[in-house]
Formats: C-alpha cells, structure tokens, sequence
C-alpha cells in the first residue's frame, strides 16, 4: 500500500520560514493536500492541487510537488500557526495521510 | 455555510455494532462524493471509507473491509457508517468530510466528529 512520510516535528521561530516535507514514492505524479489541525478542533484544508490555497487562507503558506516529495511552506510563521500539519494524497482509489508534523513556533 | 454534523457515537463493546450518521447542509449534497475519517486518540488521521455521488462506488482502508459498510440518502442529504464486529483499535473520534469537486482528492469541509469507544 501507498505510504506517505512526514518529520514527527518541525520548530520555527517567529517571523522564519518553517517547511514541511512529505515523501512518497513518485509523489511528484499525484495531487497532494495538506491539513492543518489545531488542538481539539477538526482538520482545516489549507493546500489542494499541490499549491492552491482555499479561499481564507493567508498567502504565507504555499506548497510545492516534485519527483518524491511535496512541501508544506510557512513565510513568516507566526504563533496561531502552530499546529499539526497531515499531507494526503490519493492512490489506487484509496486515500492516504501522513503520519502528521507538529510544527512549534518557538 | 456548509455544514457537516456527525452523531451516533459511543460506548459500545467488543465485537458489537455501531451506526454513525452525518447530515449535510449548505451544498448540493448529491453533488459531492463524501467520506468518513478517524483519528485515533493522540494520533493522525486515517481515511476510513467513500461513497461515490450516487452511492454506485464504495472504498475502505483495508482495516475495515468486510466490517463497515459507508452508504448515503440523498434525499435526506446524509450519509452513514454501519460499523460491525468492532474491535479495540476502532476506537477513535470519526469525521465526516466532504470531497470537494474537480482534479485532485481532498477533503473541503469536516465535521466536528463523533466519538467511538470500544471497550469492555
């Protein structure tokens, strides 16, 4: 089965550039979107189509897909981002999420 | 405002059944294929199962074939999750996720989620 693998967890300080990395066998061939997910609240989609954001959500994050690995990156990363971020892709008519990256603003 | 609100969930023990419903509001519902999420307590997400526009196309993780059956009502914009023969490692918080449309698979709006604990 198709596997997608994150870092367990990213640190950033405020006002840096914070990237998340997912990996996956030719990725780069697939779509891949990316969650954000607050303590106690459900997941918030905040990257679909590799680097489209949903209306709402502030151009400081962005995203990028290529060969085996896409890319969650935070600009200016500021305290209300942090969070765990899931990337998920689709596979074979099947749905996969990383493992998730809790990401600390310091 | 789409919304996406889960119930059914609950205490219910091994090797026991479990209905979860999800009523849709704010969008076309026969419009959208729809899933069901899980979330395990203090871990990641896991896609459970979905459910084509017209009910015609089904798909589960593997965990989960032969045990849940996911189908929807369009006319009462909802959708389900029959789970059968439950097992400890169900235990999780299920979510209802709307696919949005076009290229590419992701899940545009969630439910709060509905709480499943097996245990004896």
């Amino acid at each position: 089965s198709y596997e997608l693998t994150q870092p367990p967890s990213v640190s950033v300080s405020p006002g840096q550039t914070a990237s998340i990395t997912c990996s996956g066998d030719k990725l780069g061939d697939k779509y891949v979107s990316w969650y954000q997910q607050k303590p106690g609240q459900s997941p918030v989609l905040v990257i679909y189509q590799d680097n489209k954001r949903p209306s709402g959500i502030p151009e400081r994050l962005s995203g990028s897909n290529s060969g085996n690995t896409a890319t969650l990156t935070i600009s200016g990363t500021q305290a209300m981002d942090e969070a765990d971020y899931y990337c998920q892709a689709w596979d074979s008519s099947t749905v996969v999420f990383g493992g998730g990256t809790q990401l600390t603003v310091l | 405002e789409v919304q996406l609100v889960e119930s059914g969930g609950g205490l219910v023990q091994p090797g026991g059944s479990l209905r979860l419903s999800c009523a849709a509001s704010g969008f076309t519902f026969n419009n959208n294929w729809m899933s069901w999420v899980r979330q395990a307590p203090g871990k990641g997400l896991e896609w459970v199962a979905n459910i084509k526009q017209d009910g015609s196309e089904k798909y589960y993780v593997d965990s989960v074939k032969g045990r849940f059956i996911i189908s929807r009502d369009n006319a009462k914009n909802s959708v389900y999750l029959q789970m059968n023969s439950l097992r400890a490692e169900d235990t999780a918080l299920y979510y209802c996720a709307r696919v949005g449309g076009g290229s590419g698979w992701r899940f545009d709006y969630w439910g709060q989620g509905t709480l499943v604990t097996v245990s004896s």
